[in-house]
C-alpha cells in the first residue's frame, strides 16, 4: 500500500548478509512486522517488533526500528538459497494492517 | 490441516459470472479479512469482518461482496466479475483480544478472469 514502502528487489549471494528497508508513515502503529511468501504459499509471520523497541534479534534475523524515521530494516545474516522469498513489511493498528508491495529476495550461489 | 483453508485454490471464470471464493478457519479467531494481491502493490484490504454477521469495507471493496454467517467462514463473492478482478486472493484472521494485529494467511486463490 501506499502508507508502507520497500524496494521491490534484492540479489544476494549466498552466506552473505540481506537487509530490506521499509518506510512507513503511520506513527500510531502500535506493531510491526515482516511476513515471508514462498512460491505458491500464503504469507507467514516471520518477526514482529513493538514501537516502543530499536531492535530485536531472532536467531539469524535482526530487526531494526528507528521511530523518528519512521523506517523499518530486516536484516538476514548467513543467507541461504531457502531464504529466496518476497518479504513484506507491514504495520499494524488496531484492527489493520497495510502491507508494502514486498521485496523480492534472490539469493544466488 | 492447515488453519485457514481456501477454496478453490484456482480458478478461471469468464467476465460477466458470479464467483464464490470460500474461506474457513479452525484457530478460533474472531476477526476475518479478504485481501487481494497484484504485482507491485502488494496485498489490499477488500473486506474485514470482527463478528458473525459483522461486515466492514476495506480500501477496495467495489465490485466485491462477503458474507460472515459463522464464526469459522468469510466467504468472497464477485457478483459479475470483470478482468481487472484478475488476482491472488488472500484470506487471513487475527484473534481481537489483544492489540498485535497478527495475521494468519491461508494459501491463496488464483482467480482469472477472461
Amino acid at each position: 500500500g501506499e502508507d508502507v514502502e520497500q524496494s521491490l528487489f534484492l540479489s544476494v549471494r549466498e552466506g552473505d548478509s540481506s537487509v530490506i528497508n521499509c518506510t512507513y508513515t503511520d506513527s500510531s502503529s502500535t506493531y510491526l512486522y515482516w511476513y515471508k511468501q514462498e512460491p505458491g504459499a500464503g504469507l507467514q509471520l516471520l518477526t514482529y517488533i513493538f514501537s516502543n523497541m530499536d531492535m530485536k534479534q531472532d536467531q539469524r534475523l535482526t530487526v531494526l526500528l528507528n521511530k523518528k524515521d519512521k523506517h523499518l530494516s530486516l536484516r538476514i545474516a548467513d543467507t541461504q538459497t531457502g531464504d529466496s522469498a518476497i518479504y513484506f513489511c507491514a504495520e499494524g493498528y488496531d484492527y489493520k494492517l497495510s502491507f508494502g508491495a514486498g521485496t523480492t529476495v534472490t539469493v544466488r550461489a | 490441516d492447515a488453519d485457514v483453508t481456501q477454496t478453490p485454490r484456482n480458478r478461471i471464470t469468464k467476465t460477466g459470472k458470479r464467483i464464490m471464493l470460500e474461506c474457513s478457519q479452525t484457530k478460533g479467531h474472531d476477526r476475518m479479512y479478504w485481501y487481494r494481491q497484484d504485482p507491485g502493490l502488494g496485498l489490499r484490504l477488500i473486506y474485514y469482518s470482527f463478528d458473525v454477521k459483522d461486515i466492514n469495507k476495506g480500501e477496495i471493496s467495489d465490485g466485491y461482496s462477503v458474507s460472515r454467517q459463522a464464526q469459522a467462514k468469510f466467504s468472497l463473492s464477485l457478483e459479475s466479475a470483470i478482468p481487472n478482478q484478475t488476482a491472488l486472493y488472500f484470506c487471513a484472521t487475527s484473534d481481537g483480544g489483544n492489540q498485535n494485529t497478527e495475521a494468519f494467511f491461508g494459501q491463496g486463490t488464483r482467480l482469472t478472469v477472461v
